[in-house]
């Protein structure tokens, strides 16, 4: 149990557009949700958490207005990119909340062009 | 922050026992020692967590001082696939932001045939 997808698992986009991931989580119903970023050789970088049907919070240096997060529902949270530039080429990797225990999804590159 | 240090990275034969420590000589009374783990291009796994007892299950063991102030996480038998870095974090067992899972730089443990 305690699955976390995402998609796409991998995206290739050009700058100055917008890119979409989901975060579901299949087999339970998430009360927070998380988003994180990761560079090459680099650990893993908390950029927001969501509670469904609230705003998400932003960790410092974090554009909220660059990084849409949409979490409509208990298992379905979005991470949208704005106007991608290559400096956001990233792995994203989503992250769901049960309780305590977080699970994670298997990660977005996303590759901006 | 991360309140862990790890070494940066480590061998390991295969069929042998790894062993990775975790220094978290600040961590306080309600925090608990959790460890992921992340294969090349995926997701944190989820190894193992404790408070104070050693814990094990079927993945690995945990092994906590008398202190709490360090930890060690054991494979008992090492494979191929258990090559990835691992990442020890402490966080408090509740939610809210205290209970976010902040990734350090972790171990890189390379298990070589």
């Amino acid at each position: 149990g305690a699955v976390v997808s995402q998609h796409p698992s991998w995206v290739i986009c050009k700058s100055g557009t917008s890119v979409k991931i989901e975060c579901r989580s299949l087999d339970f119903q998430a009360t927070t949700m998380f988003w994180y970023r990761q560079f090459p050789k680099q650990s893993l970088m908390l950029m927001a958490t969501s509670n469904e049907g609230s705003k998400a919070t932003y960790e410092q240096g974090v554009e909220k207005d660059k990084f849409l997060i949409n979490h409509a529902s208990l298992t379905l949270s979005t991470l949208t990119v704005t106007s991608a530039h290559p400096e956001d080429s990233s792995f994203y990797i989503c992250s769901a909340r049960m309780d305590y225990e977080q699970y994670f999804g298997p990660g977005t590159r996303l590759t901006v062009t | 922050d991360a309140k862990t240090t790890q070494p940066t990275s480590m061998d390991c034969a295969e069929g042998r026992a790894a062993n990775l420590p975790c220094n978290h000589s600040t961590i306080s009374g309600n925090e608990y020692v959790y460890w992921y783990r992340q294969i090349h291009s995926q997701g944190p796994q989820y190894i193992i967590h404790g408070l104070k007892n050693n814990e094990t299950n079927e993945m690995a063991s945990l092994i906590i001082t008398e202190d709490r102030k360090s930890s060690t996480l054991i494979l008992p038998h090492a494979t191929l696939r258990d090559t990835a870095v691992y990442y020890c974090i402490v966080r408090v067992g509740y939610g809210g932001s205290q209970g976010n899972l902040i990734f350090g730089k972790g171990t890189k443990l390379s298990v070589k045939p």
